[in-house]
């Protein structure tokens, strides 16, 4: 299975600030169609999870601005730029190129 | 809106049986594959079963194959698990899903003697 690995695990943030995630896969994401299906969900405190970025820098329908994805092959990083209380949450990278899926461990971005 | 509703989560004693479901409305049901993802308490999410949209490909975690079936009735807009020799690690809220975009509000699921 390909593994997922997330830094930090825990990220304090100040509000306004900025703040990264980074996801780094044991194999490259690339899948056969030329997609990189690396995705980044949110999954805010007794709530299901929420997908904000799919297939690595695309965001989904109604997610702010502040929120990028970049990177490419096994390295990928969400940025969070002006940190909102609202961001508050467990943050997960997600693969969907080989089945299994796997997640990251993921990172709890908590407010100074 | 797409919405997906699940139901059947319960306690279960070891070895026993549950069936899950999941009713999916706000989209064509029968174009896309659908999934089941569960989430120990207090852990990480961990996908257990894909099938495909017309339910011809399955695929299974290892660590519940031969025990976990996932089925689908397209006509009546419904995904479903069959757990079969529940263990207590099996313990966790189990979340239907459709691709990563889409998430029902997930059915616990407490194996426990």
């Amino acid at each position: 299975d390909v593994v997922m690995t997330q830094s930090p695990l825990s990220l304090p943030v100040t509000l306004g600030q900025s703040a990264s995630i980074s996801c780094r896969s044991s194999q490259s994401l690339v899948s056969s169609d030329g997609n990189t299906y690396l995705m980044w969900l949110r999954q805010r405190p007794g709530q299901s999870p929420r997908r904000l970025i799919y297939i690595v820098s695309n965001r989904d329908s109604g997610v702010p601005d502040r929120f990028s994805g970049s990177g490419s092959g096994t390295d990928f990083t969400l940025t969070l730029s002006r940190v909102e209380a609202e961001d508050v949450g467990v943050y997960y990278c997600m693969q969907a190129t080989y089945w299994p899926h796997t997640f990251g461990q993921g990172t709890i971005l908590e407010i100074k | 809106e797409v919405q997906l509703v699940e139901s059947g989560g319960g306690l279960v004693q070891p070895g026993g049986s549950l069936r899950l479901s999941c009713a999916a409305s706000g989209f064509v049901f029968s174009s896309y594959s659908m999934y089941w993802v569960r989430q120990a308490p207090g852990k990480g999410l961990v996908w257990v079963s894909h099938i495909s949209a017309d339910g011809s490909v399955t695929d299974y975690a290892d660590s519940v194959k031969g025990r976990f079936t996932i089925s689908r009735d397209n006509a009546k807009n419904t995904l479903f698990l069959q757990l079969n020799s529940l263990r207590v690690e099996d313990t966790a809220v189990y979340y239907c899903a459709k691709g990563s975009d889409s998430w029902g509000q997930g059915t616990l699921v407490t194996v426990s003697s």
